[in-house]
Formats: structure tokens, C-alpha cells, sequence
């Protein structure tokens, strides 16, 4: 069973909003949780990554707010651009492991 | 890029035949990882190698094997091809030195579309 769950499956925004993906995870030994951005035909990239020590970490128009006592992440897209049309995957991973466990994936749609 | 090809890009086969998958990476990369991805079920671990011969498995290791004989190259092989195991497969990499600091980034590759007809 998946131990990230991430919702929505799917979103469509306008140019200019704002784009929100949720991640829930059960194992509390998890201790580092990244984004991954993924474009059509494309394989994965790492576009944000964040430490369960801190709420937030930004970067650009990219912010992950991190919840630890509610086991829960979420990844906020401002201002979004047709080019952050993509799919996106959360994951976690254990400290002591070199495994990552992903989300089903969100796939965003920014529309012009 | 980190480096990471994939071999072939595209395949199409029968049930029952075997087929095998290569991963080649030029940066000298410890980790290397196989997974698949489904629609709804976003990316799979298949196997995954720690060092030269040494691999374990992942969460979607039956039917599949793996095998490292060298730092650049992760070979997966379907044993006996199913149409279950129509998907994308992409291989990853990753750096040495465990947990810390930026050793974490996962590379991956662009991907093998297999269909088992």
C-alpha cells in the first residue's frame, strides 16, 4: 500500500492562480520529503525538497508548507504559468533508508 | 541531465518472451534504482542496487530481476513478459553518502515505454 497519499489526481487552473497539491504520510520515521516535477515524455526532476524541522521552505513562485503533527505536506504554486503544466509527485523517505515512497502524481493543467 | 540513458526507449513484445531493460549512468553514481509508472499509482519501486552486485528488492519485484556487474550499468529483466507489466519503466540514480545534507536528489532517466501485447 502507498504510505504517501496525495490528492487531487488532477487540477486545472487559470494563468495567474494558484495551483495546491496535499500529501499525506503514515510513517513518522520519514525525514525528508521532496517534489518532483515531470513533463510529458520526460522522466522525473527533483524541483523542491524540505526537512520535517521546518513549516515552509520557498523557492520562487514554489513553496512546500510542512505540517508534522498532522503528517501532512503541501506544495503551493503562485502565480502559475502554461509552463508548470506538468505532473507532480511527492515522496518520503525514511532517514535511515536510501528508498523513496511516492504519491499517485497530480497532474496540473494551467490554462492560458 | 545527470548522464542517465535508457535502452531502448521503446518496446513492444509478447506474453511469455523475456525482455531486458538497460540503464547506463556516466557519473559514477552508487545508487541505482528501477521503477515503473502506472497511471494511479504514480512510481513503483522495482529494485533497487546499493554498489556493484549488491541489490535488494522493492515494492513490485515479482516477475523481475536485476543486475549490476558494473558502477554504470543496471540491467532489469522481465523473465517472462505479462501483459500486467505494460508500463513505463524509468531508472534513477543517486549519489553516495546516505541521509545528509545533498545527498538525497534522485536522477532519473527518460524513461522505456514497454507494451506486452
Amino acid at each position: 500500500q502507498q504510505q504517501v497519499k496525495q490528492s487531487p489526481q488532477s487540477l486545472i487552473v487559470q494563468k495567474g492562480g494558484i495551483s495546491i497539491i496535499n500529501c499525506a504520510y503514515e510513517n513518522t520515521a520519514f525525514d525528508y520529503f521532496p517534489w518532483y516535477q515531470q513533463f510529458p515524455g520526460k522522466g522525473p526532476a527533483l524541483l523542491i525538497a524540505i526537512r520535517p524541522d521546518v513549516s515552509e521552505k520557498k523557492e520562487g513562485r514554489f513553496t512546500i508548507s510542512f505540517n508534522k503533527s498532522a503528517k501532512q505536506f503541501s506544495l503551493h504554486i503562485m502565480d502559475s504559468q502554461p509552463g508548470d503544466s506538468a505532473t507532480y509527485f511527492c515522496a518520503g523517505r525514511e532517514w535511515s533508508d536510501y528508498k523513496l515512497s511516492f504519491g499517485a502524481g497530480t497532474t496540473v493543467t494551467v490554462r492560458a | 541531465d545527470a548522464g542517465i540513458t535508457q535502452s531502448p526507449r521503446h518496446k513492444v513484445t509478447e506474453t511469455g518472451t523475456p525482455v531486458t531493460l538497460r540503464c547506463h549512468q556516466t557519473e559514477n553514481h552508487r545508487y541505482m534504482y528501477w521503477y515503473r509508472q502506472d497511471p494511479g499509482h504514480g512510481l513503483r519501486l522495482i529494485h533497487y542496487s546499493y554498489g556493484v552486485k549488491d541489490t535488494d528488492k522493492g515494492e513490485v519485484s515479482d516477475g523481475y530481476s536485476v543486475s549490476r556487474s558494473k558502477t554504470e550499468d543496471f540491467l532489469l529483466t522481465l523473465e517472462s513478459a505479462t501483459s500486467s507489466q505494460t508500463s513505463v519503466y524509468f531508472c534513477a540514480t543517486k549519489t553516495g553518502g546516505g541521509s545528509g545534507g545533498f545527498n538525497n536528489e534522485q536522477f532519473f532517466g527518460p524513461g522505456t515505454r514497454l507494451t506486452v501485447l
